[in-house]
């Protein structure tokens, strides 16, 4: 099984629906992500946490919000899904330490019609 | 504020051939430099990373990185490429005194073999 797992793997929906994003992890990282990925465009950063009570907004979280339901889940919600919020979004996690390495999910596909 | 730039958005090479991934990354500070590699339908994964010392940094799968601070460049080398390297590459950098945050990832290259 994965170390970081993120289901659904795949999503269509429609403009103004209430869509999440979920993000389980088995490593024991305390640290977790959302990352949002375009063609062309890389990844960027949408929130992070570094524990339980500590969320904090990265460089596109509008449109966006989390919920660190424990230490191992992490989940993002798009409230009313708009179509140029169709990507690919990544899961990952980290150590505390800052060594830059981070542990990604599969990717969940998200299309919205 | 960090930046990192990868001109090469694909790059076709022929199987055993060498390759060399550029990447030139911005920043006024000391930098933490990174590789991740991304094969297709999964996520990403660290293909290599240079924090300090030694500017030559080796990686899996036979991968290598050499720093160049004058030249502000990462760029990533592989002597004989094979078809299990098709994946696409993403250069990333950090701040030395910032957290996993704040790395910026480049917007990535395709590499391609070609048997």
């Amino acid at each position: 099984d994965a170390d970081v797992t993120q289901t659904p793997r795949n999503r269509i929906t429609k403009t103004g629906k209430r869509i999440m994003l979920e993000c389980s992890q088995t490593k024991g990282h305390d640290r977790m992500y959302w990352y949002r990925q375009d063609p062309g465009l890389g990844l960027r950063l949408i929130y992070y946490s570094f524990d339980v009570k500590d969320i904090n907004k990265g460089e596109i979280s509008d449109g966006y919000s989390v919920s660190r339901q424990a230490q191992a889940k992490f989940s993002l919600s798009l409230e009313s899904a708009i179509p140029n919020q169709t990507a690919l979004y990544f899961c990952a996690t980290s150590w505390g330490q800052n060594t830059g390495e981070l542990f990604f999910g599969e990717g969940s596909r998200l299309t919205v019609l | 504020a960090q930046s990192v730039t990868q001109l090469d958005s694909q790059v076709p090479v022929f199987e055993e051939a060498p390759v060399e991934l550029r990447c030139n990354y911005s920043s006024s500070v000391s930098v933490y430099l990174f590789w991740y590699v991304q094969y297709p339908n999964q996520g990403l994964q660290l293909l290599l990373k240079y924090l300090s010392g030694s500017t030559l940094v080796k990686g899996i799968n036979g991968f290598e990185a050499e720093f160049n601070k004058s030249q502000t460049s990462f760029h990533l080398r592989k002597p004989s490429v094979h078809i299990s390297d098709t994946a696409e590459y993403f250069c990333a950098v950090s701040e030395a005194s910032f957290g996993n945050e704040k790395l910026t990832f480049g917007t990535g290259t395709r590499l391609t073999i070609i048997p």
